[in-house]
């Protein structure tokens, strides 16, 4: 199975600061991640899919990069809405694998 | 609107089988592209995938469970079922199903239902 790992685990930030998440496969796995924001005690919010297109819906703060192995989650000018946890997940193989999360909290 | 509810047991014992159903409507999962899956997330920890069934009726289960997984469909009733024997504590976790579908050859989920918490105990 491909392992999917994220850092950092946690962060702490403030109102309008820019955040980057990085995530990591196991082996190349194209452009097939998807970024998911969990808020506590909340269903899981799909944000990107494809690496880097954002799913409709959701704001132009949040962008994503990589191909290959390496990914990143971006969001910029941070909103009380985005706090939480995030997941990456890859789905080059249709035996999905998530990343363990990294969570965003208020400095 | 698309919607998915998760029911089955809130309660199960070890070594029990756990039976769980997802009705869901606003889609087919007899449309190209689209899959139901079922993600776990144990108490304050990590969401888990768990199994997908797509339109064809083809199954994916994650490895280290495929032993103890089974995940079927009744088309004519928009439901996927999935089952899990042998039921430890370590298995209990709220169980969500999810609508996943093919958009340009990339694979995501976009619909989530509330999930269901399943424990295991004695």
């Amino acid at each position: 199975d491909i392992h999917m790992t994220q850092s950092p685990s946690s962060l702490s930030a403030s109102l309008g600061d820019r955040v980057t998440i990085t995530c990591r496969a196991s082996q190349s796995i194209s452009r097939f991640v998807n970024w998911y924001h969990q808020k506590p005690g909340k269903v899981p919010k799909l944000l990107l899919y494809a690496a880097s297109t954002l799913q409709s819906g959701v704001p132009s703060r949040f962008s994503g990069s990589g191909s290959g192995t390496d990914f990143t989650l971006t969001i910029t000018n941070l909103q009380p809405e985005d706090f939480g946890t995030y997941y990456c997940q890859q789905s080059y193989s249709l035996i999905f694998s998530f990343g363990p999360g990294t969570k965003v909290d208020l400095k | 609107q698309v919607t998915l509810r998760e029911s089955g047991p809130a309660l199960v014992k070890p070594t029990q089988t756990l039976t769980l159903t997802c009705t869901f409507s606003a889609f087919s999962l007899n449309t190209s592209g689209m899959f139901v899956t079922w993600i776990r997330q144990p108490p304050g920890k990590a969401l888990e995938w768990l199994a997908l069934i797509d339109w064809e009726d083809d199954k994916y289960y994650r490895t280290s469970l495929k032993t103890r997984l089974t995940i079927s469909q009744d088309t004519s009733k928009n439901q996927v079922v999935l089952t899990m024997t042998n039921m430890d504590p370590v298995d209990t976790a709220t169980y969500y199903c999810a609508r996943t579908v093919a958009v340009a050859g990339f694979t995501f989920v976009d619909y989530w239902g509330l999930g269901t918490l399943v424990t295991v105990s004695s």
